[in-house]
């Protein structure tokens, strides 16, 4: 089946500084990619939209220049949460599709950022 | 825009017995609609989908139904078992292929 590995699993910052997360889909080409954003025993919440090859579409209330968003490729797609304060620790799930509008939603593994 | 309710919050059944979680959605253009199972500090896993054109699908112990006049769609879990215990999301598409995520529930499976 499809897989989306999502890189790094984990990761501890200091506040201030800048942490970049990977998404990659393995085996298709993913035409769209989404990022989301988990906090403790709450629902998904989509960040932004990323087609490859154009600006991300940023939800409401998600600041562009804080979580900046790369779609380069067909196969990845970057997340940077830049100036990271303790607030923005949470769990970030990235997920996939390809264009032809049948293919479900594939999900990478999530990253936990903890900002110290 | 679509708005996408999930109940209850958390259900508790018995090994054994079934569970039903229920959805209801407020975009009468959606088309799609998945369940994911999300087991605690792991990424949410497609249990079963749905399409507009269906009123039913089933997969072995999971079946999900679809009622589009009404706006809702359910997930059933027969014969439950403990490694049935996560969060189960719902969810309805809306264009772009972009989802709207349902809160989530609890499924608690009592030995």
């Amino acid at each position: 089946g499809a897989v989306v590995s999502q890189h790094p699993s984990r990761v501890i910052c200091k506040s201030g500084t800048s942490v970049k997360i990977e998404c990659r889909s393995l085996d298709f080409q993913a035409t769209t990619m989404f990022w989301y954003r988990q906090f403790p025993k709450q629902s998904l919440m989509l960040m932004a939209t990323s087609n490859e090859g154009s600006k991300a579409t940023y939800e409401q209330g998600v600041e562009k220049d804080k979580f900046l968003i790369n779609h380069a490729s067909l196969t990845l797609s970057t997340l940077t949460v830049t100036s990271a304060h303790p607030e923005d620790s949470s769990f970030y799930i990235c997920s996939a599709t390809d264009s032809s509008g049948n293919s479900p939603l594939h999900f990478g593994n999530g990253t936990r950022l903890t900002v110290t | 825009g679509e708005n996408v309710e999930q109940h209850p919050s958390t259900l508790s059944v018995q090994e054994g017995d079934s569970a039903v979680i229920k959805c209801t959605y407020s975009d009468s253009a959606s088309n799609y609609f998945p369940w994911y199972k999300q087991e605690l500090g792991k990424r949410p896993q497609l249990i079963i989908d749905i399409r507009s054109n269906v009123g039913e699908k089933k997969d072995q112990r999971i079946a999900v139904t679809l009622n589009k006049t009404a706006k809702h769609f359910s997930l059933h879990i027969t014969e439950t078992q403990p490694e049935d215990s996560a969060v189960y999301f719902c969810a309805a598409d809306d264009s772009n292929y972009q989802l709207i995520w349902g809160a989530g529930t609890k499924l608690i499976i009592k030995p």
